[in-house]
């Protein structure tokens, strides 16, 4: 099945920006998903790439992927302090049709 | 929105005891999921169903079962509850199978 890896966690000042990593070993998936987590809360769909994309941005998100070496990143601009959750990658596993999580990056913004 | 509703927030069971965690979504999803969460382990697959009365395992099921007899409905049974099944649960649905998951706020459940 797949694997998915991120870094545990990442601090940031507010106004700068942040790049969340992802890697996974399916190289099949077709859909890649970013999640947001608050404390609490149950995760929120963030944005999505398709494969056949490299790039896809959507107001102060940003997402890159790399097919060839398997990696997805998330970069966040002007990061502000309502931005600290944890993020998670989430290819779909084309085998089962099912998402695949990382284990999350927790994001710390620093006033 | 779509709404998926677990029925309890914060659950408190006993050792051995049959335990009963319910979702359910408003918005005919045909797919269905129960993910539990565990501080740096993210989240794992447990069960999913892509119809009614269909079942599928996912990564981790052993003590676990599931049932889906209406659509709107997904339910998640330990069938003997145990310290190590301590954890987050969140149930998720979506449309079709290319399209994201809707998550619930999850149930928080503790075995002692």
């Amino acid at each position: 099945g797949e694997d998915v890896e991120q870094s545990l966690f990442l601090s940031v000042r507010e106004g700068d920006s942040s790049v969340i990593n992802c890697t996974y070993t399916d190289s099949s998936s077709t859909y890649l998903y970013w999640y947001k987590q608050e404390p609490g809360a149950g995760l929120q769909l963030l944005t999505y790439i398709f494969s056949n994309m490299d790039m896809k941005q959507d107001q102060r998100l940003t997402v890159l992927l790399n097919k060839k070496d398997k990696h997805l990143s998330l970069r966040i601009a002007d990061t502000q302090t309502g931005d600290s959750a944890i993020y998670f990658c989430a290819p779909l596993d084309t085998g089962r049709r099912a998402l695949t999580f990382g284990s999350g990056t927790r994001l710390q913004v620093q006033p | 929105d779509v709404k998926v509703t677990q029925s309890s927030r914060y659950l408190v069971k006993r050792t051995g005891e049959k335990v009963f965690l319910e979702c359910v979504q408003d918005m005919d999803h045909e797919n269905m999921f129960w993910y539990r969460q565990d501080p740096g382990l993210g989240l794992r697959l447990i069960y999913f169903s892509y119809d009614v009365k269909m079942k599928e395992k996912g990564d981790i099921p052993e003590g676990y079962s599931v049932s889906r007899e209406k659509k709107e409905r997904f339910s998640l049974i330990l069938e003997s509850a145990s310290t190590n099944q301590t954890s987050m649960y969140l149930c998720a649905s979506r449309p079709g199978q290319t399209y994201g998951y809707t998550f619930g706020s999850g149930t928080r459940l503790t075995v002692v």
